[in-house]
């Protein structure tokens, strides 16, 4: 089945460390995007990639860091310098043309 | 569950009733709007789209009704079930323009 594949399901880590959220979709997408998500709020978006080997900054860009070497991944580091990182953390697909996204089913980041 | 929104507005409802889960948007240039329910530790799904050169669209016991004058978006659920707890988005865009997200509604369904 064709899909965006979001891993781990729930991440961990240790203040100061950086960390990698995995993003990989089977669709044949172009456009991939990460949103992030906290309690009581929308999705706030982070960063995107229209084509491979370019991206731009979302919203909340800073903290993080995104590359996008081959069409079918996009995953996202979530770094040292991002204060509150905390949260549920969705990456998006879609079709050049087409509005709408899917969306993978998320990776929720503890800071212990 | 996992809970993805502590404070999100909520609407509760009891089973077999009619929904109706409102939403502002700000861009007067926005074209095109989706709506999107996002399950406990789950991404959102889609829902059902509307664009701006129309003011009503129906689904399978879904209706978006949209109303640019004040820019105002309304998704109405027939018949409501158990299975429809979840959280509600409204998105908008312009062209091919990223998604902007609303806050999201919570939606109660009792038996």
């Amino acid at each position: 089945d064709g899909g965006i594949t979001q891993s781990p399901k729930y991440l961990f880590r240790k203040e100061g460390q950086n960390v990698t959220l995995s993003c990989e979709q089977n669709l044949n997408h172009d456009a991939m995007y990460w949103y992030r998500q906290d309690p009581g709020q929308g999705l706030r978006l982070i960063y995107y990639s229209q084509i491979v080997n370019d991206f731009q900054k979302g919203d909340i860009a800073e903290g993080y860091s995104v590359s996008r070497e081959k069409k079918e991944s996009f995953p996202l580091t979530v770094t040292s310098a991002q204060k509150n990182p905390t949260a549920f953390y969705l990456c998006a697909s879609r079709i050049p043309g087409n509005y709408g996204y899917t969306f993978g089913s998320g990776t929720r980041l503890t800071v212990v | 569950g996992e809970s993805v929104g502590l404070h999100l507005p909520t609407l509760s409802v009891q089973e077999g009733d009619n929904s109706i889960i409102n939403c502002a948007y700000s861009n007067s240039a926005s074209d095109y709007f989706i709506w999107y329910k996002q399950e406990s530790g789950k991404g959102p799904q889609f829902i059902i789209d509307i664009r701006s050169n129309m003011d009503k669209r129906q689904g399978q016991r879904v209706t978006v009704l949209l109303n640019k004058t004040v820019k105002h978006l309304s998704l109405q659920i027939a018949a409501t079930q158990p299975g429809d707890s979840a959280v509600y988005f409204c998105a908008e865009t312009t062209g091919f323009q990223k998604l902007v997200f609303g806050t999201g509604t919570r939606l109660l369904v009792s038996p």
